[in-house]
């Protein structure tokens, strides 16, 4: 079956940038779908922060758009996400799916920011 | 930007009492709708999606209604295991904006 795997640091300091990478297995994800990342700070909700359709189209939540890039590769059969300068406020989980109504997920990653 | 509101926030209901969770969209969206559950410390689950259909697998006391801008979401007999947070997302256009969620515990 399709699965998901988000992988990369655990802790990154402030004004950096933060990178993680989402293995898709049981898929070819330049076979179709949009591919996206979502986050949830501790203690609160959800918040979509971007998507690539498999064409390489990219969408992202206009309150992140200046910091975000999502990219594809379809060689290695995963996508990923950078967001620079990062903030204690971007201290969450952070979760990549499949599709615009998200029908499968990964199982999440924990972020920190912190010095 | 489209912004969803959901109410209530929380709920604490019976078991076998029937719930309704509201979203609403500050502009029609049809009925790109879809939404979540969240366990504590798991991670959301598709219910439902195109705002009334039932994702595989998915109990069917859970249901969805509604199109344009209001929504609702009901699960006909609340168990002890829907003790959940429950978001729903709308997904016409980017942004994929999440509602606030409702945390619905049982009394």
């Amino acid at each position: 079956q399709v699965q998901l795997q988000e992988s990369g640091p655990g802790l990154v300091k402030p004004s950096e940038t933060l990178s993680l990478t989402c293995a898709v297995s049981g898929y070819s994800i330049s076979s179709g779908y949009y591919w996206g990342w979502i986050r949830q700070p501790p203690g609160k909700g959800l918040e979509w922060i971007g998507s690539i359709y498999h064409s390489g189209s990219t969408y992202y939540n206009p309150s992140l758009k200046s910091r975000v890039t999502i990219s594809v590769d379809t060689s290695k059969n995963q996508f990923s996400l950078k967001l620079s300068s990062v903030t204690a406020a971007d201290t969450a989980v952070y979760y990549c799916a499949r599709g615009d109504g998200f029908h499968i997920w990964g199982q999440g990653t924990m972020v920190t920011v912190s010095s | 930007d489209i912004q969803m509101t959901q109410s209530p926030s929380s709920l604490s209901a019976s078991v076998g009492d029937r719930v309704t969770i509201t979203c609403r969209a500050s502009q029609g969206i049809s009925n790109y709708l879809a939404w979540y559950q969240q366990k504590p410390r798991k991670v959301p689950k598709l219910l439902i999606y195109a705002a009334s259909t039932l994702q595989s697998g998915v109990p069917s006391r859970f249901s969805g209604s509604g199109s344009g801008t209001d929504f609702t979401l009901t699960i006909s007999s609340l168990q002890p295991e829907d003790v959940a947070t429950y978001y729903c997302q709308k997904y016409n256009s980017a942004p994929l904006t999440f509602g606030g969620g409702t945390k619905v515990e049982i009394k």
